[in-house]
């Protein structure tokens, strides 16, 4: 059974800085691109980071671009989320998710993020 | 970049009704485009991909059709297990977008 698994949320200052994980069981993340997107409360779904099989490529939202540092160990079979500088509008769940044909096909349960003095 | 729009916003229907929902692009895509089930406090689920693919364990009242810039979800007969929010995305040069979201309720 496949299962992704968020964690590394919470209550964060303006400035800050979180590292957000994603563990996987059940598939092997090397295999797969990935991706994180977020959503905040009440609100639509926005696509924040991608990373492709190889780690070759890698994208950024404008939003979060220079701030936000997308990884992954594949001797842990982990994703990461490294965000720094945060900001009251990156309050969110943030979910991490393997990409198919463009589409999030497995995605975790999410973690959330709350930036806010 | 590119903008999703869906319509409509929301929608109110009853359980066996034929629903369809529309999402538009700003400029040409093509064709990853992807639709998304999301209940309260649960994560997207995916049901179509691709466009018109049905994501594997997704039943079959659900559909998805077209090309260029506009695409449609079809439920074919509404069920309680229905009643959600459906969001597209797009899929391009490694970023997505996703249409605002279609809350269907209850009529």
């Amino acid at each position: 059974q496949v299962q992704l698994v968020e964690s590394g949320g919470g209550l964060v200052k303006p400035g800050g800085s979180l590292r957000l994980s994603c563990s996987a069981s059940g598939l092997t993340l090397s295999d797969y691109y990935l991706a994180w997107i977020r959503q905040a409360p009440g609100r639509g779904l926005e696509w924040v980071s991608y990373i492709n099989r190889g780690d070759t490529t890698i994208f950024y939202a404008d939003s979060v671009k220079g701030r936000f540092t997308i990884s992954r160990d594949n001797a842990k079979n982990s994703l990461y989320l490294q965000m720094n500088s945060l900001r009251a509008e990156d309050t969110a769940v943030y979910y991490c998710a393997t990409v198919h044909y463009g589409s999030g096909r497995y995605w975790g349960q999410g973690t959330l993020v709350i930036v806010s003095s | 970049d590119i903008q999703m729009t869906q319509s409509p916003s929301t929608l109110s229907a009853s359980v066996g009704d034929r629903v369809t929902i529309t999402c538009r692009a700003s400029q040409t895509i093509s064709g990853w485009l992807a639709w998304y089930q999301q209940k309260p406090g649960k994560a997207p689920k995916l049901l179509i991909y691709k466009a018109s693919s049905l994501e594997s364990g997704v039943p079959s009242r659900f559909s998805g059709s077209g090309s260029g810039t506009e695409f449609t979800l079809t439920i074919s007969s509404l069920q309680p297990d229905d009643f959600a929010t459906y969001y597209c995305q797009q899929y391009n040069s490694y970023s997505g977008t996703f249409g605002q979201g279609t809350k269907v309720e209850i009529k």
